[in-house]
């Protein structure tokens, strides 16, 4: 299985800062990697597809990029609603696999 | 507007079973691959179980093979999870999961989840 891993586990920051979160594969996935935001209590929820494209109704702020076994996750100006935790999955071979998530958390 | 809504978990004691239950709505269900994805308590999210949209292909994690079988009724827009011989290890919110591209396999649509919690 290809083992995703991101980083940092967690962090703060405060609204208004650009954040970037690092997400790694254990071998290359070409573009075939997601990022869903995730908060206490809720499904997670479709940001990011195929490494850079933006489900629709995501704000633009969110910004995904990277290809082969090296991507991140950018939010160019964080807004109090996307304090949650954020996971990577690849789905470039079966079985889909997800990172350990990072918690974006209020400096 | 698209819809999935879990339901069936509850509290189950070790060796027992669970059936799952997914009921779709606002999409042509029958033309979708469906994955149910568990998370346990203050734990990440890992993948149980796929389907494709006819229902003649399915795949399972390592670690429920043999005793989960996932399934669909297209005519009931509904997608199942049988689950027998629970473990504790098997405690877990589940969620059912609309794969958006099949080329691609991203989830677009999640349920809200069941929680199944495994205990005596």
């Amino acid at each position: 299985d290809i083992q995703m891993t991101q980083s940092p586990s967690s962090l703060s920051a405060s609204v208004g800062d650009r954040v970037t979160l690092t997400c790694r594969a254990s071998q290359s996935i070409s573009s075939y990697l997601n990022w869903y935001q995730q908060k206490p209590g809720k499904a997670p929820k479709l940001l990011i597809y195929t490494a850079s494209t933006l489900e629709s109704g995501v704000p633009s702020r969110f910004r995904g990029s990277g290809s082969g076994t090296d991507f991140t996750l950018t939010i160019s100006s964080l807004q109090p609603e996307d304090f949650a935790t954020y996971y990577c999955q690849q789905s470039y071979s079966t079985p889909p696999t997800f990172g350990q998530g990072t918690k974006v958390e209020i400096k | 507007e698209v819809q999935l809504v879990e339901s069936g978990g509850g509290l189950v004691q070790p060796g027992g079973s669970l059936r799952l239950s997914c009921a779709a709505s606002g999409f042509t269900f029958s033309s979708y691959w469906m994955y149910w994805v568990r998370q346990a308590p203050g734990k990440g999210l890992v993948w149980v179980s796929r389907i494709n949209s006819d229902g003649s292909s399915t795949r399972y994690a390592d670690s429920v093979k043999g005793r989960f079988t996932i399934s669909r009724d297209n005519a009931k827009n509904t997608l199942y999870l049988q689950m027998n011989s629970l473990r504790a290890e098997d405690t877990a919110v589940y969620y059912c999961a609309r794969v958006g591209n099949d080329q691609a396999d991203y989830f677009d649509y999640w349920g809200q989840g069941t929680l199944v919690t495994v205990s005596s």
